[in-house]
């Protein structure tokens, strides 16, 4: 079935970088944009870019213009996001969610989410 | 941006009753890219409705969206007890591609 598997809990300190994985399977992985959701805790969702695994470009949100990176690993059908200069307001879920072939497309597909926590 | 404000904010009812959840856009939503998500404590959120009025794989018909331009609403017919959760819209017909503030649908 089509699925997307996170990578595990992290914590890092203020400044720092992290980088989480998101692994697709069930389906063409190089056809569906892959986008990025952030949910503080107790707070809504927050969009952060998408990137496209084939061509390999990205987009991003201005708020994170700058700090935020996303790549892709086609043999292993993978995704990162690596988010960097980090601050304890980062302290959040992270969730990849599948779009479509097109940028202007739903997220149909959710991972289970990935908590980074920024504490010194 | 477009900023999606929903309301109300938080919504009361009891099992078998109707839910009426409010999406407004702060300029006109393209081609009606409008979609809402249901999230439980714990829990990613998962897709309800597409296009503003298509309902995704597997989701009840007691859920139903309607709407365009700047003005969307989703309905749950008769409430069940596992759809007290938070709901979310979304808009992807623009970048960047913004969420609703959420509104929580609790048990009265």
């Amino acid at each position: 079935q089509v699925q997307l598997v996170q990578s595990g809990a992290e914590v890092k300190k203020p400044g720092a970088s992290v980088k989480v994985s998101c692994k697709a399977s069930g389906y063409t992985f190089t056809s569906y944009y892959l986008h990025w959701v952030r949910q503080a805790p107790g707070q809504g969702l927050e969009w952060m870019g998408i990137i496209n695994p084939g061509a390999g470009s990205t987009s991003f949100a201005q708020n994170f213009q700058g700090r935020v990176t996303m790549t892709r690993d086609t043999s292993t059908s993978t995704v990162y996001m690596e988010l960097s200069s980090l601050r304890s307001d980062d302290t959040a879920v992270y969730y990849c969610a599948r779009g479509g072939w097109s940028e202007l497309w739903y997220l149909d597909i959710w991972g289970q989410g990935t908590m980074v926590t920024v504490s010194s | 941006e477009i900023v999606l404000t929903q309301s109300p904010g938080t919504l009361s009812l009891s099992p078998g009753e109707r839910a009426t959840l409010s999406c407004r856009a702060s300029q006109s939503v393209s081609s009606s890219y409008l979609a809402w998500f249901q999230q439980k404590p714990g829990q990613a959120p998962r897709l309800l409705i597409h296009g503003a009025s298509s309902r995704a794989t597997g989701i009840p018909d007691r859920f139903s969206g309607s709407g365009s331009g700047t003005d969307f609403t989703l309905t749950i017919s008769r409430l069940e007890p596992e759809d007290f959760a938070v709901y979310y819209c979304q808009q992807y017909g623009s970048s960047p591609y913004t969420f609703g503030q959420g509104a929580k649908l609790e048990i009265k």
